[in-house]
């Protein structure tokens, strides 16, 4: 079975373009997530959303916006990119509920460098 | 506030067990899980334990959940070369809008030596 699949896998941009990164979850799973992990950090949560509704949001600037399809995949869009934003973007999914707390699991990551 | 420790490093013998220690912060937390990082990959999940529990084993991997103190370890036995990986610890706080959030540690770098 696929487990969580995101595209593209690296990405190079320049300084106030904007990016787009997409996610897959696994099939059957409802809830996604995103993640932002820097170099030599653990992974920060982004958001989270189930059915298609924003379920929780951290501490990130409005720079950053997120929805999730009627097939349950995700985008998550970043405009107006700073060098600070190039880091490891995980999306997760599970397959519940996130009031469940169901685990997470995670994919391989879109590694974004911002020149 | 929220915050998970854990030490930066832990290097062992090929053969020898390894234990990975964690502190957090959240009593609220309902699981807690480990994570394993390889170089360039996303996140595999190991293990995880329910907040109501002690003790969890899972083949080479032991979990144990000292709620009291708020700390968690991993101990693997009999590691292995391919064990060397980046561990992280996480909570997952169940208050409010942190619902199903999870909050990880800076990660354990492991280095298993021959």
């Amino acid at each position: 079975d696929a487990g969580v699949t995101q595209s593209p896998t690296h990405l190079i941009k320049t300084r106030g373009q904007h990016v787009t990164l997409r996610c897959s979850p696994i099939s059957g799973h409802k809830s996604v997530s995103w993640y932002q992990q820097v170099l030599g950090q653990g992974p920060q949560f982004i958001f989270q959303y189930y059915e298609k509704e924003e379920r929780g949001r951290g501490n990130f600037p409005d720079r950053f916006s997120a929805r999730q399809f009627p097939n349950y995949s995700s985008e998550l869009n970043v405009n107006a990119l700073l060098l600070g934003d190039s880091a490891l973007y995980l999306c997760a999914s599970r397959i519940g509920d996130p009031i469940y707390n169901s685990p997470l699991h995670f994919g391989n990551g879109t590694r974004l460098t911002v020149t | 506030g929220e915050d998970v420790e854990q030490s930066l490093f832990l290097s062992v013998r090929e053969g020898d067990s390894s234990v990975i220690n964690c502190t957090y912060t959240d009593s609220s937390s309902t699981y807690l899980y480990w994570y394993k990082q390889e170089p360039g990959a996303g996140l595999q999940l190991l293990t995880y334990i329910f907040s109501n529990m002690d003790m969890k084993q899972d083949q080479r991997l032991t979990v144990l959940l000292n709620k009291k103190d708020k700390h968690l370890s991993l101990r693997i036995a009999d590691t292995q070369t391919g064990d060397s990986a980046i561990y992280f610890c996480a909570e997952s706080p169940s208050y409010g809008g942190s619902q199903g959030n999870l909050i990880f540690g800076k990660g354990t770098k492991l280095s298993v030596k021959p």
